[in-house]
């Protein structure tokens, strides 16, 4: 894991309350990622951001927000967390340029909502 | 529609054997490709991508995989596969954003 790090690594909330996840990178990288993980579905988006305070929605936002105020942390926000929000969480990075697809994981955080 | 299909849940090969693992995409232009490993417990490892050029690329650990543009075709393979190649592996597909595929759990036999 290419100097990525998530916290927390496990997390077990009540439905109804507000969870942040955070993702931290020491790789100076541009873009970061959230996904989510479930059985069946691989990982799939659910936003990113190409620079500090831009982001942009992936395939899976709703119930979920984001912010990236450092080009090294990016958060994510579930307002109200549902029992349909527990999966694993992965961030990941990558560059600007040619190299803006491959990206790199964090070790994930797994999510358990009540 | 955009999608990427990896056709087998999972596969069980015996240690020493080879190793194909399939993936199929639908997009309208070329997509950049890649494969990911994902062992238990941990995020994931990519292992090799295909941006343009010669159609077979080598990867880590001994991995390599035919980009077949007339098959819409990214298949994974190895010669030989040793028990600590067991894992999940993922195919995935970017043009705008990237797309996973669903993985396949491969399962080494002694």
């Amino acid at each position: 894991d290419a100097g990525i790090t998530q916290s927390p690594r496990h997390k077990v909330t009540e439905t109804g309350t507000p969870v942040t996840l955070r993702c931290h990178q020491t790789e100076n990288h541009r873009y970061m990622y959230w996904y989510r993980q479930d059985p069946g579905h691989g990982l799939r988006l659910i936003h990113y951001s190409y620079g500090v305070k831009d982001t942009d929605k992936g395939e899976v936002s709703d119930g979920y927000s984001v912010s990236r105020s450092k080009t090294e942390d990016f958060l994510l926000t579930l307002e109200s967390a549902t029992s349909s929000q527990t999966s694993v969480y992965f961030c990941a990075i990558s560059e600007s340029g040619g190299s803006r697809y491959e990206q790199y994981f964090g070790p994930g955080t797994r999510l358990t909502v009540t | 529609a955009q999608s990427v299909t990896q056709p087998d849940i999972h596969i069980t090969v015996s240690e020493g054997a080879s190793l194909e693992l399939r993936c199929n995409y639908s997009y309208g232009a070329t997509p950049y490709l890649f494969w990911y490993v994902q062992s238990p417990g941990q995020g994931l490892q990519l292992l090799l991508k295909y941006f343009s050029g010669d159609t077979l690329v080598q990867g880590i650990k001994g991995f390599e995989a035919e980009f077949k543009r007339s098959q819409s075709s990214f298949n994974l393979r190895k010669p030989s596969v040793h028990w600590s190649d067991a894992a999940e592996y993922f195919c995935a597909v970017a043009v705008s954003k990237m797309r996973f595929g669903a993985g396949t759990r491969l399962t080494v036999k002694p």
